[in-house]
């Protein structure tokens, strides 16, 4: 069974540019969640997607956004992109099955360096 | 979700058992205590979770104790591959934010020779 896979695996930007990052989840799984970590940070939460629609969202200011497709994959973007979200982007796929938790796989990530 | 919390780092000498505690002094009873680790700039990888029963499988056991205010992840013969940050977390049960993983800053623990 593949895993979650995410593209590209690096990506280098300029300030002011937009991006957007690719995730597949498993297959199967309905729910697709994005992590940004950094060094500083360390590793926090995006949002969520299930079923086409985002059902929980971090702290993240509103450059920072997403959607999910009727085949579950998802993309992340983020415009107008600045120094500090230089980061390894982080895409996670679980069951999300109703009345039981299920854990979350991550796949490798994407590395963003904004110059 | 409830606070975890880690020591910063730990040593192991390979082939000996890592025990990786974790203290969850809020934790509510609906909350499960998940094991998630990430080796160098991959992935997190999920370990094991449980409510309160101890629970073990291929990679390793979760010991918790009997009033849940803390846990024990523990790999029972430690290789060099086993170095990474583990993380341990506290996650509500089916609530809206189900699929939400809030990590903390985790226990670095380095296995040697």
């Amino acid at each position: 069974k593949a895993g979650v896979t995410q593209t590209p695996r690096y990506l280098i930007k300029t300030r002011g540019q937009q991006v957007t990052l690719s995730c597949s989840p498993i297959s199967g799984h309905r729910s697709v969640s994005w992590y940004q970590q950094t060094p500083g940070q360390g590793l926090q939460f995006l949002f969520e997607y299930f079923s086409e629609t985002q059902r929980n969202k971090g702290n993240f200011p509103g450059r920072f956004s997403g959607r999910q497709f009727s085949n579950s994959r998802s993309e992340m973007n983020v415009s107008t992109l600045e120094l500090g979200d230089s980061a390894l982007y982080l895409c996670a796929s679980s069951l999300r099955r109703q009345g039981m938790n299920t854990e979350a796989f991550f796949g490798q990530g994407t590395r963003l360096t904004v110059v | 979700d409830a606070k975890t919390t880690q020591p910063t780092s730990m040593d192991c000498a390979e082939g000996r058992a890592a025990n990786l505690p974790c203290n969850h002094s809020t934790i509510s009873g609906n909350e499960y205590v998940y094991w998630y680790r990430q080796i160098h700039s991959q992935g997190p990888q999920y370990i094991i979770h449980g409510l309160k029963n101890n629970e073990t499988n291929e990679m390793a056991s979760l010991i918790i104790t009997e009033d849940r205010k803390s846990s024990t992840l523990i790999l029972p013969h430690a290789t060099l591959r086993d170095t990474a940050v583990y993380y341990c977390i506290v996650r509500a049960e089916n609530t809206g934010t189900a699929s939400k993983l809030t990590f903390g800053t985790g226990t670095r623990l380095q296995v040697t020779l």
